[in-house]
C-alpha cells in the first residue's frame, strides 16, 4: 500500500532553517501539498504539488522535491511557525488520498 | 470566500450511524473545479482522509473503511454529508470538511478550504 513517511519531530531555533521531509513510497511520485495544524485551528494548506505557496502564506515556507522525496523549509523560523505539519498527496490513480504521519516542529 | 462548517451530533452509540452535514457558504457546491472531502483526526493522531465527492454524484472513499462509508451532496441545499455506520471507538475524532480544488493545470490544487472541525464521540 501507498505510504508517506515523515519524522515524527523537528526542533530548530528562532532564526534557523528547519527542513521536514516527506517520502513516498510508491513511483511514479506524485505532487504532495504540506498544511499546518495548531491546536484548536483547522489545517493550512501551506504549499501545493511540491513547490508551490498559496496566495497569503508567507515566503518563508517552500517546497522542494527530489526523486521520492518533497521537503518543506521553513526558512528564519518564527515562534509562531510551532505547529504539526503534514504531507499529502494522491496515489498513481489519482484517485486515493494520504496524509504522512505528521511531523511536530518545535521552536527552541 | 468560501466557507465551511459541519454540523451533527457530537455523542453516537457503538454500532449506529454517524451523520454529519458540511453546509458551504461562499460559493457553490456544484462549482466545476470543487471535490468536496471528508477527513478526521482522532485524539492524539494524524490526519485520515475518509473521501471525497464531486456534485456530479462520483464519489471516491478510504479502502481502509470499507463500505462503511457514504457521501452524498444536496445541491439544493449547497450541503454535502457524510454518513458512517457501525461506528466503534476507534472512529472517534474530530471531523473536517474540506474542499479540495481542482487546479487549472488539471490536477489537484491541494484542499484549501476546511471547516473548523466538529469532535464526534462513539460511546456508550
Amino acid at each position: 500500500s501507498f505510504e508517506l513517511t515523515q519524522p515524527p519531530s523537528v526542533s530548530v531555533s528562532p532564526g534557523q532553517t528547519a527542513r521536514i521531509t516527506c517520502s513516498a513510497d510508491e513511483l511514479p511520485k506524485q505532487f504532495v501539498y504540506w498544511y499546518q495544524r495548531k491546536p484548536g485551528q483547522a489545517p493550512i494548506l501551506m504549499i501545493y504539488k511540491d513547490n508551490e505557496r498559496p496566495s497569503g502564506i508567507p515566503e518563508r515556507f517552500s517546497g522542494s522535491s527530489s526523486g521520492t522525496t518533497v521537503t518543506l523549509t521553513i526558512s528564519g523560523v518564527q515562534a509562531e511557525d510551532e505547529a504539526n505539519y503534514y504531507c499529502q498527496s494522491v496515489d498513481t490513480s489519482g484517485t486515493y488520498v494520504l496524509f504522512g504521519g505528521g511531523t511536530k516542529l518545535t521552536v527552541l | 470566500q468560501l466557507q465551511l462548517q459541519e454540523s451533527g451530533p457530537g455523542l453516537v452509540k457503538p454500532s449506529e450511524t454517524l451523520s454529519l452535514t458540511c453546509t458551504v457558504s461562499g460559493g457553490s457546491i456544484s462549482s466545476t473545479i470543487s471535490y468536496w472531502a471528508w477527513i478526521r483526526q482522532p485524539p492524539g493522531k494524524g490526519l485520515e482522509w475518509i473521501g471525497n465527492i464531486y456534485y456530479r454524484g462520483a464519489t471516491y472513499n478510504n479502502p481502509s473503511l470499507k463500505s462503511r462509508v457514504t457521501i452524498s451532496v444536496d445541491m439544493s441545499k449547497n450541503q454535502f454529508s457524510l454518513k458512517l455506520d457501525s461506528v466503534s471507538a476507534a472512529d472517534t475524532a474530530l471531523y473536517y470538511c474540506a474542499r479540495l480544488r481542482w487546479d487549472s493545470s488539471g490536477w489537484y490544487g491541494g484542499f484549501d478550504y476546511w471547516g473548523q472541525g466538529t469532535l464526534v464521540t462513539v460511546s456508550s
